[in-house]
């Protein structure tokens, strides 16, 4: 099946840093790519969708200058939370879509990035 | 716009019991609609989804689920839970306006199976 890897797995940051988390397809090419963020408790809410080559589409709410994505080959976007505050710490997943046997496009998740900002 | 609820924040079974964690669809069009699971600080593992054909779908792990279109329900069922099976279970419908890509997800279920 299609692998999507996240890195890294886990990251403390202080306030103020800037920090990068990149989402890969293993196995197979992507030119789109959907980055979720997950409160506690709390299901997960797309930030934004990551296009190959060009910019990046942010769902609204999502402030475009604190995260900044970047989909730099067909299969690797990269997610930056900028001036990172406390309220930024979540857990951050990627998505990505792939054709298995000619069917539908079926969203295949990386594990997640687990970020605390102190 | 499509969405779907999951009116149960947990669902706690004896193993051995069968378990249902309910999910109800609000969709124009034909519903896509898909059960992911996620473990302890993991992503979501793709369970089973529903395009068309028999109501009832069977996924992994066991798994299961029946759409009924009069009740715009998709509950997620299996025969005999395991204590292994304890998750926090998604429920999810593909927005058709974003070439079916986007997923739209339920607030989840968490499901305790206790030995």
């Amino acid at each position: 099946g299609a692998v999507v890897s996240q890195h890294p797995s886990r990251v403390i940051c202080k306030s103020g840093t800037s920090v990068k988390i990149e989402c890969r397809s293993l196995d197979f090419q992507a030119t789109t790519m959907f980055w979720y963020r997950q409160f506690p408790k709390k299901s997960l809410m797309l930030m934004a969708t990551s296009n190959e080559g060009s910019k990046a589409t942010y769902e609204q709410g999502v402030e475009k200058d604190k995260f900044l994505i970047n989909h730099a080959s067909l299969t690797l976007s990269t997610l930056t939370v900028t001036s990172a505050h406390p309220e930024d710490s979540s857990f951050y997943i990627c998505s990505a879509p792939a054709r298995r046997a000619g069917g539908p496009p079926e969203q295949y998740f990386g594990p997640g990035t687990r970020l605390t900002v102190t | 716009a499509q969405s779907v609820a999951q009116p149960e924040d947990q669902v706690n079974v004896a193993e051995g019991n069968p378990l249902t964690v309910k999910c109800t669809y609000s969709v124009s069009g034909n519903p896509y609609l898909f059960w992911y699971v996620q473990y302890p600080n993991r992503g979501l593992q793709f369970l089973l989804k529903y395009i068309t054909g028999d109501n009832l779908v069977k996924g992994s792990y066991g798994f299961e689920a029946e759409f009924n279109k009069s009740q715009t329900s998709f509950h997620l069922k299996k025969p005999s839970a395991l204590v292994s099976d304890s998750a926090l279970y998604f429920c999810a419908v593909r927005d058709p306006n974003t070439g079916f890509q986007k997923l739209v997800f339920g607030t989840g279920t968490r499901l305790l199976v206790s030995p």
